[in-house]
């Protein structure tokens, strides 16, 4: 089975600073992880994925995540956060020959104030 | 042009109901879904089709039956309405090429339900 768990409900940074959002995984096989973010009243949007490779990702709007194996983790980061970020992100995990089946985290709410 | 839309929109209706929830998609892809949002944001999936095929079918209740005409439209079919059905509905679709699994999903806006 795949699972993601994302610790923090609730993000809360200062517009300018650094922001990191926690993700970790468990999934027997190599993962293909995701970042989406929402905003309110909107559908899904996509950030940017690890497949393989480096595992500095570059996603939309100056976001990255790093994967990290041993830590099973994805962190997803911004060096400086606007207000704008503020949203709803999920982190999200598929196995190669998992099929279609995406799993969701339960979110982290990022709120960016000035 | 919306790349997935759904409709309606918004629906409220009253326990025992039957309803029905379209999503179109026009970007050519092949994999369709219906996923679920409860109202602590959770996201669960339901269904999957690929070429009008069934291929994810998830522990949901008998009373949700997703149909797929084309492969550029799925619908949610929902009998006898339960409180419990109120959510946020998202379609979403994907094309199947690559790398299995590596694929990125384009959600609809959602459709809220509530159930009365």
């Amino acid at each position: 089975a795949q699972s993601v768990a994302q610790p923090e409900d609730q993000v809360n940074v200062a517009e300018g600073n650094p922001l990191t959002v926690k993700c970790t995984y468990s999934v027997s096989g190599n993962p293909y992880l995701f970042w989406y973010v929402q905003y309110p009243n909107r559908g899904l949007q996509f950030l940017l994925k690890y497949i393989t490779g480096d595992n500095l990702v570059k996603g939309s709007y100056g976001f990255e995540a790093e994967f990290n194996k041993s830590q099973t983790s994805f962190h997803l980061k911004k060096p400086s956060a606007l207000v704008s970020d503020s949203a709803l992100y999920f982190c999200a995990v598929r196995t190669k020959g998992g099929g279609n089946k995406l799993t969701f985290g339960t979110g982290t709410q990022l709120k960016v104030e000035l | 042009d919306t790349a997935v839309s759904q409709t309606p929109k918004y629906l409220v209706t009253q326990m025992g109901n039957d309803k029905s929830i379209k999503c179109e998609q026009n970007l050519g892809h092949d994999t369709m879904y219906w996923y679920k949002q409860d109202s602590k944001k959770f996201l669960k999936i339901m269904f999957s089709y690929n070429n009008k095929e069934l291929i994810i079918n998830e522990t949901v209740p008998n009373r949700f039956s997703p149909k797929s005409p084309d492969k550029a439209h799925l619908n949610l079919h929902i009998n006898s309405l339960e409180l419990g059905d109120s959510a946020v509905y998202f379609c979403a679709s994907s094309q199947d090429k690559g790398i299995s699994g590596a694929n990125v999903l384009t959600f609809g806006a959602g459709s809220r339900l509530t159930v009365l």
